[in-house]
């Protein structure tokens, strides 16, 4: 099992540009989450999906959107960058409400 | 909503000796109490959790304590080693397949 796979590792965009991240689990788990990680901070969620089908908005939603493709698949995309999304994003997913199982996260830059 | 609060939010203690980190929530519906460790680089880890039907739990050098009443859980590690040096969080939840409110971090140092 590759766990929770995030792409890609690094990414640096200049304001005003999008890009989508790619977040997928072979763990069969039914939630899916994101984060972002702003330096010497704590974990902020950007947007969960408590199952295939949902998805809701969390602490810090807005500049994002989501989409739960499928029960493997969660993306998140930045449709108009800004300097303040720099951050590093992670991916997390959950059988049952319990341990998260974590990507690798995704370090952006925005100049 | 949610709201965790950690305390606090750095930490220096000498090899051997105990470490306390300490977390307070504002929903009494929250069940599911767990504690992340996270390294230099690195992906958060689950270290040990807990559930509002239990008081404490133990794991090896790892401990977790809870008290409902009180609405706050801590995280004991006993016999500290420079391995263990990395940033902790907790984190509380209500219900299954729920959003997870994650508090802002303990960086913990072992000092040699």
């Amino acid at each position: 099992n590759a766990g929770v796979t995030q792409t890609p590792k690094f990414q640096v965009l200049k304001t005003g540009q999008s890009m989508t991240l790619q977040c997928a689990q072979d763990m069969n788990h039914n939630s899916m989450y994101w984060y972002r990680q702003d330096p010497g901070m704590g974990l902020r969620l950007i947007y969960y999906s408590a199952s295939e089908g949902t998805t809701d908005k969390g602490e810090v939603p807005n500049g994002y959107n989501v989409s739960r493709l499928n029960k493997r698949e969660f993306s998140l995309r930045l449709e108009s960058a800004a300097p303040s999304q720099t951050s590093v994003y992670f991916c997390a997913s959950t059988l049952a409400g319990d341990e998260q199982y974590f990507g690798p996260g995704t370090r952006l830059t925005v100049t | 909503g949610e709201n965790v609060e950690q305390h606090p939010s750095t930490l220096s203690v000498q090899e051997g000796d105990s470490a306390v980190i300490k977390c307070t929530y504002s929903d009494s519906a929250s069940n599911y109490f767990p504690w992340y460790k996270q390294e230099l680089g690195k992906r958060p880890q689950l270290i040990i959790d807990i559930r509002s039907n239990v008081g404490e739990k133990k794991d090896q050098r790892i401990a977790v304590t809870l008290n409902k009443t009180a609405k706050h859980f801590s995280l004991h590690i006993t016999e500290t080693q420079p391995e263990d040096s990395a940033v902790y969080f907790c984190a509380a939840s209500k219900s299954s397949a729920s959003k997870i409110i994650f508090g802002s971090g303990t960086r913990l140092s072992i000092r040699p």
